[in-house]
């Protein structure tokens, strides 16, 4: 069992460039979901999915945009990078979607200048 | 929506005491707590956790503390050891699905 795998590990963008962050889990995982963490202000949750082909938006949607077409997968698409985007991204999964421990990815950090 | 407030941001403890870090919440309808311990440049990781329908919950030198009417909890950590230096997250879930919304993290520095 891999858990959960995000890739890059590291990327730098320039704004308005787009990219999409990968994330894969391979433990049947019903629940799935996307974090920011910034120093000070915690992990923030972006989108999640409490199945595929469901999505619904956290606390700080905008700028984002996720799909779930497998269970497997969810990607993190940036449409329009911005400064405001540099942060470190965690992808985390849980085998229910209510009341359940999540799992986390090792994060993506990403900078945009 | 639910919003998650943790104190103290930063706590300082001597090799062998305690230390407690509180979260409050806001929704009434959350019944999960969980706590994250997050060591530098890595992923957090689940320490423990708790449902509304428990007190009190305790792991060896951790437990955690519930009180659903002032709706806030606790993390304690007893005879604190080098290797629990890291920053600890505090988290609140309820309603229809894992919808789980952090505090703002605790960074404690344990001095040998």
């Amino acid at each position: 069992n891999a858990g959960v795998t995000q890739t890059p590990k590291f990327q730098v963008l320039k704004t308005g460039q787009s990219m999409t962050l990968q994330c894969a889990q391979d433990m049947n995982h019903e629940y799935m979901s996307w974090y920011r963490q910034d120093p000070g202000m915690g992990l923030r949750l972006i989108h999640y999915s409490v199945g595929a082909g469901i999505t619904d938006q956290g606390e700080v949607p905008n700028g984002y945009n996720v799909s779930r077409s497998t269970t497997e997968d969810f990607p993190l698409r940036l449409l329009s990078a911005a400064p405001s985007q540099t942060s470190v991204y965690f992808c985390a999964s849980s085998d229910r979607w209510t009341n359940s421990p999540l799992h986390f990815g090792n994060g993506t950090r990403l900078t945009v200048t | 929506g639910e919003n998650v407030e943790q104190h103290p941001s930063t706590l300082s403890v001597q090799e062998g005491d305690s230390a407690v870090i509180k979260c409050t919440y806001s929704d009434s309808a959350s019944n999960y707590f969980p706590w994250y311990k997050q060591e530098l440049g890595k992923r957090p990781q689940l320490i423990i956790d708790i449902r509304s329908n428990v007190g009190e919950k305790k792991d060896q030198r951790i437990a955690v503390t519930l009180n659903k009417t002032a709706k806030h909890f606790s993390l304690h950590i007893t005879e604190t050891q080098p290797e629990d230096s890291a920053v600890y997250f505090c988290a609140a879930s309820g309603g229809a699905t894992n919808k789980l919304i952090f505090g703002t993290g605790t960074l404690l520095a344990v001095q040998p």
